[in-house]
């Protein structure tokens, strides 16, 4: 079955530092692939996807490039805030739309 | 912008009772799902559902659970008969389409069994 791993936390890292989150993912077909953040005691908000390979998802400065020799698809951003603190998730939607999610990883943003 | 609602926000119930979780998904979505994450824990898929019927299950949506879209607005998850590892977050999600499509989550239930 379809699966995904992320990088394990807890992250934490000062303001203004790059950030890294790895996430590879083993699939069947042509998945899509997702970014989700979670703020504390809140929902699943869309972070940025992709749906081919090579296709780059960005949003509010955080990046994933679509791998598919490597089958990764690793969250990055140049400049973290402190507002940034929440748990993000990487996941993947196969063909009959269901979604399996990484485990989920902890950014914490110190000022 | 439109977005999925769900309500209760958070439901405490006694193990054995049944509890139905409300969701009205995106008004123009046609697939409609349900996710749990335990605390602490991963996302899980449950169910999809499309055209009144479920699309797809996973292990975890045994016999106790069903869905149900009664109308036109609303999808309803029931758990007939609560256990206390029942008790977790639950999500549902709606998309335009089945394939790879952007699913879009509610604020989630929270749902607590003593």
């Amino acid at each position: 079955g379809n699966s995904v791993t992320q990088m394990e936390g807890p992250v934490t890292l000062s303001e203004e530092a790059f950030l890294t989150i790895n996430c590879t993912y083993t699939a069947t077909g042509y998945p899509s692939l997702f970014w989700y953040v979670q703020y504390p005691g809140e929902g699943l908000q869309l972070l940025l996807k992709a749906t081919k390979a090579d296709d780059k998802g960005s949003n509010k400065g955080f990046e994933a490039t679509y791998r598919k020799e490597t089958t990764s698809f690793h969250l990055e951003k140049g400049s973290v805030q402190v507002s940034d603190s929440a748990v993000y998730f990487c996941a993947l939607v196969n063909n009959a739309g269901k979604s399996t999610f990484g485990d989920g990883t902890t950014l914490t943003v110190k000022p | 912008e439109p977005e999925v609602t769900q309500t209760p926000s958070h439901q405490v119930t006694q193990m054995g009772q049944e509890v139905i979780l409300r969701c009205v998904p995106i008004s123009n979505h046609l697939y409609f799902y349900w996710y749990r994450q335990i605390l602490g824990q991963k996302v899980e898929f449950l169910v999809s559902f499309y055209n009144n019927e479920i699309s797809e299950k996973s292990e975890i949506f045994d016999d106790q659970f069903s869905v149900e879209r009664p109308d036109g607005s609303n999808f309803t998850l029931k758990i007939r008969s609560t256990k206390l590892e029942d008790s977790a977050m639950y999500f549902c999600a709606s998309s335009r389409e089945l394939s790879t499509d952007t699913q879009y989550f509610g604020p989630g239930t929270r749902l607590t069994v003593l």
